[in-house]
């Protein structure tokens, strides 16, 4: 099966610029997530959606990020304007996110979108 | 929030070796994943134990639990120069009843295994 598209791969911006990234899930996979990962840490969760509405975006910077997912397929994360802490890899997954089944779980992801804000 | 904690933060070791990492994690959870994150395949989950099982294999990797220490292991056994990697353990914020969850990852540990 076809994994998790994202584009741009690299990108590099000037601070107080805007930038979007565009992800294209898994077909069939209800939840989608993005995550940043600032070097040498972990991911960090910015939002999740479940189809088409938001499940959780208490880590999201409002006033700067925004993220939609249009008929519960494909998803763009949208920084406006950027900060030079907002350089990162920004990555999109998704999950089957049936009830039960360690399937559910299991979350599969793209290649990153790498944001280099000078 | 929970968040589960990798140790150690760096390992370097020879082919053939085993590698062990461990994680640590503050609140209950109903199940541990690890991924592997290297710069050709990305993030990949691993394995994935749930709260009820104390160990679990998949080809050379074994993966215990132990909820009374809140902890979990990953042994990579007879490591190859392709396992060459950050792994992450991912616990969810929250029990769920099923669905999707929402997961918080540890800073990882970066194993190097030298031919």
């Amino acid at each position: 099966e076809a994994g998790v598209a994202q584009s741009p791969r690299y990108k590099i911006i000037e601070k107080r610029q805007s930038v979007a990234f565009w992800c294209n899930p898994i077909s069939g996979h209800a939840t989608l997530y993005w995550y940043q990962q600032i070097l040498g840490q972990g991911p960090k969760l910015l939002i999740q959606f479940q189809n088409n509405g938001v499940v959780d975006d208490s880590q999201l910077p409002k006033d700067r990020f925004s993220a939609e997912r249009l008929k519960g397929v494909d998803s763009t994360l949208k920084i406006q304007p950027a900060k030079l802490e907002d350089s990162a890899v920004y990555l999109c997954a998704s999950s089957l996110a049936l009830a039960g089944g360690e399937r559910a779980y299991e979350q599969y992801f793209g290649p990153g979108t790498r944001l280099t804000v000078t | 929030s929970q968040q589960g904690e990798e140790d150690p933060q760096a390992l370097s070791i020879q082919e053939g070796e085993n590698a062990t990492m461990n994680c640590s994690y503050k609140t209950s959870i109903n199940n541990l994943q690890w991924y592997r994150q290297n710069s050709g395949r990305g993030l990949v989950h691993l394995i994935l134990i749930r709260s009820n099982e104390r160990e679990k294999h998949s080809g050379r990797l074994r993966v215990t639990l132990d909820t009374s220490k809140k902890s979990s292991s990953l042994l990579i056994t007879a490591s190859r120069a392709a396992d060459t990697a950050s792994y992450f353990c991912a616990t969810p914020s929250s029990i769920t009843q099923g669905g999707s969850e929402k997961l918080v990852f540890g800073k990882g540990t970066k194993l190097t295994v030298n031919p």
